[in-house]
């Protein structure tokens, strides 16, 4: 089965601070696929990141940074600078490698920036 | 441009009525998508079509009927609401054929369905 966990609910920081929002997954594939969106407060699910099972490589885009660490299971997303824009959900994502697939999501960390 | 459009944005209804929410993608993918994401945020795959064809049927109730005429478009038919569907509708769609290949999904801007 497929599974996502992001244990944080809710992080609240202040502006310049950086931030890490954690995620784990869990499944039996061998080819897999891991993402993040973002869902601003205007409602609308913005893609973020890719990432395949084969490819371990951290990735740097901008202010944000990527974690993906097969060992543990964890694909972590780190904000740095961190700026009150970035306040969302974030969501971490597991995709299949199989006809039809979807998505599993884990159940978001609210990020709240204060000025 | 606007990749993948749903109508309407909102929608409020009483119990028991029957609606739809509709989805249009011209991108030219081949794989369309709803989610349902509750008031905890939580999103979880409803159904999936590639090419018109259904792929993809979650646990759903049979409430819910999706219908693609077309592959740019998916409609989502809901037959005697309940309290219980008030929820965000989110449709996607991905280039996905055959295999996902770990394509980015692209995703609508919601429905809101409010019960009453």
């Amino acid at each position: 089965a497929q599974k996502v966990t992001q244990a944080q609910t809710e992080i609240s920081v202040v502006e310049k601070e950086d931030v890490t929002l954690d995620c784990v997954y869990e499944t039996r594939d061998t080819t897999y696929y891991l993402f993040w969106y973002k869902q601003p407060p205007s409602g609308e699910l913005v893609f973020l990141i890719r990432r395949n099972s084969f490819d371990e490589q951290n990735e740097i885009s901008g202010r944000y940074s990527w974690n993906f660490q097969k060992s543990t299971s964890s694909f972590n997303f780190t904000i740095t600078a961190s700026q009150v824009v970035d306040s969302a959900v974030y969501f971490c994502a597991l995709g299949r490698e199989t006809s039809g697939s979807r998505l599993t999501f884990g159940e978001g960390t609210q990020l709240t920036v204060n000025p | 441009d606007t990749a993948v459009s749903q109508t309407p944005k909102y929608l409020v209804t009483q119990m028991g009525n029957d609606k739809s929410i509709k989805c249009e993608q011209n991108l030219g993918h081949d794989t369309m998508y709803w989610y349902k994401q509750d008031s905890k945020k939580f999103l979880k795959i409803m159904f999936s079509y590639n090419n018109k064809e259904l792929i993809i049927n979650e646990t759903v109730p049979n409430r819910f009927s999706p219908k693609s005429p077309d592959k740019a478009h998916l409609n989502l038919h809901i037959n005697s609401l309940e309290l219980g569907d008030s929820a965000v509708y989110f449709c996607a769609s991905s280039p996905s054929r055959d295999t996902f290949f770990g394509d980015e999904q692209f995703f609508g801007p919601g429905t809101r369905l409010t019960v009453l």
